[in-house]
């Protein structure tokens, strides 16, 4: 079955402990990128990748990393989490240049609390 | 730089009534449209998309929504609401970089 997976689902964690948010697609996607939703903001994008080892910044990349060392991977750090990177954090992966009528693929998201 | 506005919180119909969910979006190109539904707990779904040509785009469980230029807007629409169309319902704006910009989305809950 085609999908993005995420883990973990949930996780509460605390202020500065470094946590990595594992994100996977099986579709040989090679767009993939992070959004965090926050409510009444909608979804709003951290990092996109558009290949194997090719990031870039989107609206809100302050405090997080990401990585593409492997097509089907693109990993979400936090470097040194705090209680306003609280969120539900979405990744997303399409096939290349994502506008040409291709559409993105969502996984099932990821709850974080940061205490 | 792009924006989408859905100026409509959340909204409540009846079950067999029409809907109309609102989506005003700021771009200075022609602009990639995009709706999307998120039912609780999921991940979002795209339901319809408009790149160019008929302005009047037909989506996934009956849903259609119609490209506005001179109004900057891409309002959803669906004859008939079923109970299951209880959602929260995004509208994006893309560009050629690859930048997806979405509203604050509108949560619909259905009246039986």
């Amino acid at each position: 079955e085609a999908q993005v997976t995420q883990n973990p689902r949930y996780l509460i964690t605390v202020t500065g402990k470094k946590l990595t948010v594992t994100c996977s697609q099986n579709m040989n996607h090679e767009y993939m990128s992070w959004y965090r939703q926050d409510p009444g903001l909608g979804l709003r994008q951290i990092y996109y990748s558009m290949n194997v080892e090719v990031t870039d910044k989107g609206d809100v990349p302050e405090g997080y990393k990401v990585s593409r060392k492997e097509k089907r991977n693109f990993p979400l750090i936090l470097e040194s989490p705090s209680p306003n990177q609280t969120s539900l954090y979405f990744c997303a992966s399409s096939s290349h240049l994502v506008f040409l009528n291709n559409e993105q693929f969502f996984g099932p998201g990821t709850r974080l609390t940061v205490l | 730089a792009q924006s989408v506005t859905q100026p409509d919180i959340h909204i409540t119909v009846s079950e067999g009534a029409s809907l109309e969910l609102r989506c005003n979006y700021s771009y200075g190109a022609t602009p990639y449209l995009f709706w999307y539904v998120q039912s609780p707990g999921q991940g979002l779904q795209l339901l319809l998309k408009y790149f160019s040509g008929d302005t009047l785009v037909q989506g996934i469980k009956g849903f259609e929504a119609e490209f506005k230029r001179s109004q900057s807007s891409f309002n959803l629409r669906k004859p008939s609401v079923h109970w299951s169309d209880a959602a929260e319902y995004f509208c994006a704006v893309g560009n050629a970089g690859n930048m997806l910009t979405f509203g604050g989305g509108t949560r619909l809950m259905v009246k039986p």
